[in-house]
């Protein structure tokens, strides 16, 4: 079974405060890694496809970056607003011999309220 | 930016009836699509992978005769819960690649509720 951790599982911040959660995953087999942003009653929103050990990605006030020799990927929001709460899913592709074209395994979620 | 939409969005049906939820890309073929499940406080977990024109693959543990998965064409795929019984009460929810950028797009799931 290969486990993906996300922690905090939930997290509170005021807005304007910086925040970042992880997103741990075993290394061996890594494929790739996505991010995603799910508010309540919406499909999930994709933010990142990341898959180059060393990668960082940005969109806006959210970054990442990832670290696939030890396991672990960190989303970052500067100056975190009301409307950026939600959900943050981390899923992995894992790499099984060619079955495993866009299977995701996800983390648990960090659960972000942003309040005003 | 692609959408795939879900029908219903919430059902309640009683123990032992059938279920169909539909999943459908509004604006791009898809000739993959993926089923998973959510129960509370737990991850989304991969039910199958629905592949148009061909039979569905099931992960270990998924019944494939109670949960039937059909994807007869490149914007539409169903999953049918046979005699549904308390315990497939779950949130489901699809997923669609975009055959032309391999970006997984997700619809916004189905609540089911069997009493």
């Amino acid at each position: 079974i290969l486990n993906v951790e996300q922690s905090p599982q939930s997290l509170h911040v005021q807005e304007g405060d910086s925040t970042n959660f992880t997103c741990s995953f075993p290394s061996s087999n890594f494929y790739a890694l996505h991010w995603y942003r799910w508010e309540t009653a919406k499909s999930p929103e994709a933010l990142f496809v990341m898959t180059l050990n060393g990668d960082e990605k940005k969109k806006g006030r959210i970054s990442a970056t990832l670290n696939t020799k030890e396991g672990y990927s960190y989303l970052y929001i500067k100056g975190s607003q009301p409307e950026d709460s939600a959900t943050y899913l981390c899923a992995l592709i894992f790499n099984a011999g060619g079955t495993s074209y866009g299977k995701l395994t996800f983390g648990q979620g960090t659960i972000l309220t942003v309040h005003p | 930016g692609a959408v795939v939409s879900q029908h219903p969005s919430r059902v309640i049906c009683k123990s032992g009836t059938s279920v169909k939820i539909e999943c459908r890309s509004l604006d791009f073929q898809a000739t993959t699509m993926f089923w998973y499940r959510q129960f509370p406080k737990q991850s989304l977990m991969l039910m199958a992978t629905s592949n148009e024109g061909s039979k569905a693959t099931y992960e270990q543990g998924v019944e494939k005769d109670k949960f039937l998965i059909n994807h007869a064409s490149l914007t539409l795929s169903t999953l049918t819960v046979t005699s549904a019984h308390p315990e497939d009460s779950s949130f489901y929810i699809c997923s669609a690649i975009h055959s032309s950028t391999d970006t997984q797009y997700f619809g916004p799931g189905t609540r089911l509720t069997v009493l």
